[in-house]
């Protein structure tokens, strides 16, 4: 059973703010929210994660919502650069603090 | 710093033969977790290692067994292989003692294809 749910792509011009939202409705109290990005022919690489309140980094920012069901990732100003497949993870303590990913949402950032 | 290295990078095998992967971990993690990642699909866990042991699994057959050596690298062992079996396989390496603050560091995979 999925346990987060993203739409499958989105589109963003370049420069302009990116708003990747993701579901997880199941979420339990003690469970992390983690966002990774993976480019062609690369693994997975860290983008942001957090557990109640909003966070910021140089990367991008995480918005959660206040019953902790959904949560957006945000790109300040998407770059040619962020082209990739961003994943939508839940950290759950419950079994033994693994990570599970969604299908993910393919970005494409127009010049 | 090197990063997460795998080897090798592509294999080619038939069905019913066994395979072998292999990772090195991010200097100083000392925590190996493996992936399968299906074309089109999210990765999916398979097992971690922590301290040369097992610790957690996925919902995977006992087909797949891993290893973790003194040094922290670590190896996949898949036997019999199905056709099924053809995956991207990432390995991930980790900080245990980072816990809430845990990262996952990606090698770029290992392409597996089962003929």
């Amino acid at each position: 059973d999925a346990k987060t749910t993203q739409p499958n792509s989105m589109e963003s011009n370049e420069e302009e703010p990116v708003h990747l939202p993701c579901n997880h409705s199941t979420i339990s109290g003690t469970d992390y929210i983690h966002w990774y990005r993976q480019l062609p022919s690369q693994g997975p690489e860290y983008v942001i994660h957090g557990l109640t309140s909003n966070v910021n980094n140089r990367m991008a920012s995480l918005a959660i919502a206040e019953d902790r069901k959904s949560s957006t990732l945000i790109l300040h100003r998407a770059t040619l650069r962020d082209a990739a497949v961003y994943y939508c993870i839940l950290r759950k303590r419950n079994t033994g603090n693994q990570f599970y990913f969604g299908t993910g949402t393919s970005l494409t950032v127009i010049p | 710093d090197a990063g997460v290295t795998q080897s090798p990078t592509h294999l080619i095998k038939t069905r019913g033969q066994q395979v072998t992967l292999r990772c090195s971990p991010k200097s100083g993690h000392d925590t190996v977790s493996w992936y399968q990642q299906a074309l089109g699909q999210g990765p999916q866990f398979i097992f971690q290692y922590y301290e040369e042991e097992e610790r957690q699994r996925g919902n995977f057959p006992d087909r797949f067994s891993g290893h973790q050596f003194p040094n922290y690298s670590s190896e996949l062992n898949v036997n019999a292989l199905l056709l099924g079996d053809s995956a991207l396989y990432l390995c991930a390496s980790s900080l245990r003692a980072r816990l809430d603050n845990e990262k996952l560091f990606f090698g770029s995979g290992t392409q597996l294809s089962v003929l």
